[in-house]
């Protein structure tokens, strides 16, 4: 089993939806949780990052992070064709240690 | 500000060859990580180096390694290549602070096709 679980999807939407892209994680000891943008043929892209639990809002994007269920949210509003990529999430224990990703969850947004 | 500059972009080599891809991390930058992303695994951790030392090491074989120099640039170097080696190469470099790991900044990629 591996540390960061996700479905790897696609997720197909319409613009305009909600999108709810979720991960599970089992390392009690990660504190820092990430959420990265790929698109083809490309480098991961930092979207948001967040410190143990509790929410966090960029414009359209929000972060969800519930350790007690050691569950791993982003909430995307009014979707965008532009939005269709790779969403990759992330644990850390912070310190030195490395991230562990997930697999990553494909999303199409269609006009 | 320049970002993560990886060559080169895509590789074509043969089983059994050696390889050397490189990556140029953002100015400033000290760590630097390479990762290597396949469908079926994914992202997977290859190792970290900081000052020219490896600080951290995933779960690959010894035809894996790497090397940083003095301005912070650094290689990795696959031996002996195979088959399942086919994959993205990626460089992540990170400032030197207290949340360095929630703010790595990734490169494009090296695309290595090993036939």
């Amino acid at each position: 089993q591996k540390e960061v679980e996700q479905d790897p999807g696609p997720l197909s939407v319409p613009e305009g939806a909600i999108v709810s892209l979720n991960c599970t994680y089992s390392n009690s000891a990660f504190q820092y949780f990430m959420w990265y943008r790929q698109y083809s043929r490309k480098g991961p892209e930092l979207l948001m990052y967040t410190y143990s639990s509790g929410n966090k809002e960029d414009g359209r994007f929000t972060a969800q992070v519930d350790k007690s269920s050691k569950y791993i949210s982003l909430f995307i509003r009014d979707s965008q064709p532009s939005d269709s990529a790779t969403y990759l999430c992330a644990g850390s224990r912070g310190g030195s240690y490395i991230p562990t990703f997930g697999r990553g969850t494909s999303l199409i947004v269609h006009p | 500000k320049a970002g993560v500059t990886q060559t080169p972009r895509y590789l074509i080599k043969t089983r059994g060859q050696q390889v050397t891809l490189s990556c140029s991390p953002i100015s400033g930058h000290r760590s630097v990580s390479w990762y290597q992303q396949t469908p079926g695994q994914g992202l997977q951790f290859l190792f970290e180096y900081f000052s020219e030392t490896q600080r951290n090491k995933g779960n690959f074989p010894g035809r894996f390694s790497g090397r940083q120099f003095s301005n912070s640039r650094s290689e990795m170097n696959v031996s002996t290549l195979e088959l399942g080696d086919s994959a993205l190469y990626l460089c992540a470099s990170s400032a030197d602070s207290p949340r360095r790991n929630t703010e790595a900044f990734f490169g494009q990629g090296t695309r290595l096709t090993v036939v």
